[in-house]
Parts: structure tokens; C-alpha cells; sequence
């Protein structure tokens, strides 16, 4: 298997555009998470699916961030509008199911500007 | 939520030296593990352990889950082990919640 894709790798974009990113996990896996990396804040967690549906999006920063996973096989997080504080690394991660070992994608670097 | 403490925070060593990293966490846990993250930024997987110790090559990492702490050893380490190494647990149904790493610097 490829592992977790994530596209695209970078990403540079001007405050108040939308920005989409996109996942798409180890086939056969059924817990897919968000996660979000700065300098100041480390690794945490913005949301994860299991089943395609949504369990735990309580680190959602505000409404300008949203998840979506259509089908087993892609999700996106979507910022809109985008503000230079949204700036940071975006990981998508997936596990077979929960409680079981997570495999991390090779991120988004995403910069706003 | 549950906490996740890594220490040290910082580590520098010479080529060939030995070194142990610890994590603990505040609560009982149902996952728990271990990455590196390369200078590229790439995460990646070194151990899934729960509970009891697995060794893979000059890597090894116990955990005793009843005492709530994890080690992991990094023996005969080379610049290639340079990076920041992240502990990470699983509570419950909630998804890992990561320590705040160390970074490790080899030295030739």
C-alpha cells in the first residue's frame, strides 16, 4: 500500500482565499483524523471520522474550518476564509480502527500570506 | 484531557552514545506510540506498545501502563536518529494525543 496520501504537499495562498485539502487513507481503513502542527502548539488534533462519520471535531477552531469524508476513500478539510494564523503543517492520519496503530501522511505545508 | 509529558526536551549526543527518552501520561491508556520526525517533517512510525517491550534493531521501548510511563531506547545512535521523537496516547474512544517531543541531535 502507498501509505496516507495527502495533496498537496505545499500550499501558499493570500488571507481571505479558501484553501481545500485533501486525504486519502490506507485502503481499508476505517478512523481517519485531522491533525494540525505549529511551533506553538505542537501536534493536535482538529477532528477524525470513524465510518466516515464524524466522532470527535471538537478542535475545529472556528467555523471557518470544516471536514468532510464523502466515502471510505477521501476526506478534506476545508479553510475559508484563510488568515495568516492558519499557517502550519496539516497531517491526515488513518488506523484500521480506533485504538489500533495510526499511520501519518506526509502533511500539507500550507502558508498564508 | 489526558496529559502527555516527554522528557528531556532536548537532548545532543555523540555518535555511538546510548540514551533514554520517557513519556508519561496521566491516565490510563489504551494506545500508546512512539514516532520520529525527520528533518523533512515526515512522521514516522516507530513503535505500536500499549503495554510490555519490543525492540527493533538498535531501537527498543517498554511500557508498563500501570504506572503510566513509557521509555524508549536509542542505543549506538547515528546522525540519522537526529529529529524529534513524539510520544502519543490513545484514551478511550478519543483519538492520540501527542507529548511536546524531544529533539535529538547526533553529533559525528
Amino acid at each position: 500500500d502507498a501509505g496516507v496520501i495527502q495533496s498537496p504537499r505545499h500550499e501558499v495562498t493570500e488571507m481571505g482565499q479558501e484553501v481545500t485539502l485533501r486525504c486519502k487513507p490506507i485502503s481499508g481503513h476505517n478512523s481517519l483524523f485531522w491533525y494540525r502542527q505549529t511551533m506553538m502548539r505542537g501536534l493536535e488534533l482538529l477532528i477524525y471520522f470513524n465510518n466516515n462519520v464524524p466522532i470527535d471535531d471538537s478542535g475545529m477552531p472556528e467555523d471557518r474550518f470544516s471536514a468532510k469524508m464523502p466515502n471510505a476513500s477521501f476526506s478534506t478539510l476545508k479553510i475559508q476564509p484563510s488568515e495568516p494564523r492558519d499557517s502550519a503543517v496539516y497531517f491526515c492520519a488513518s488506523s484500521s480502527n480506533m485504538n489500533t496503530e495510526a499511520f501519518f501522511g506526509q502533511g500539507t505545508r500550507l502558508t498564508v500570506v | 484531557g489526558i496529559q502527555v509529558e516527554q522528557s528531556p526536551p532536548d537532548l545532543i549526543l555523540q555518535e555511538g552514545a546510548n540514551s533514554t527518552l520517557r513519556c508519561n501520561f496521566s491516565d490510563s491508556v489504551n494506545n500508546l506510540q512512539w514516532f520520529h520526525q525527520n528533518p523533512w517533517g515526515q512522521l514516522i512510525n516507530l513503535f505500536y506498545i500499549p503495554s510490555g517491550t519490543k525492540q527493533n534493531g538498535r531501537l527498543s521501548a517498554t511500557t508498563v501502563a500501570t504506572e503510566r510511563y513509557s521509555l524508549l531506547y536509542i542505543s549506538s545512535s547515528q546522525t540519522t536518529d537526529s529529529g524529534v521523537y513524539f510520544c502519543a496516547v490513545e484514551e478511550g474512544r478519543r483519538a492520540l494525543t501527542f507529548g511536546s517531543g524531544t529533539r535529538l541531535q547526533v553529533q559525528p
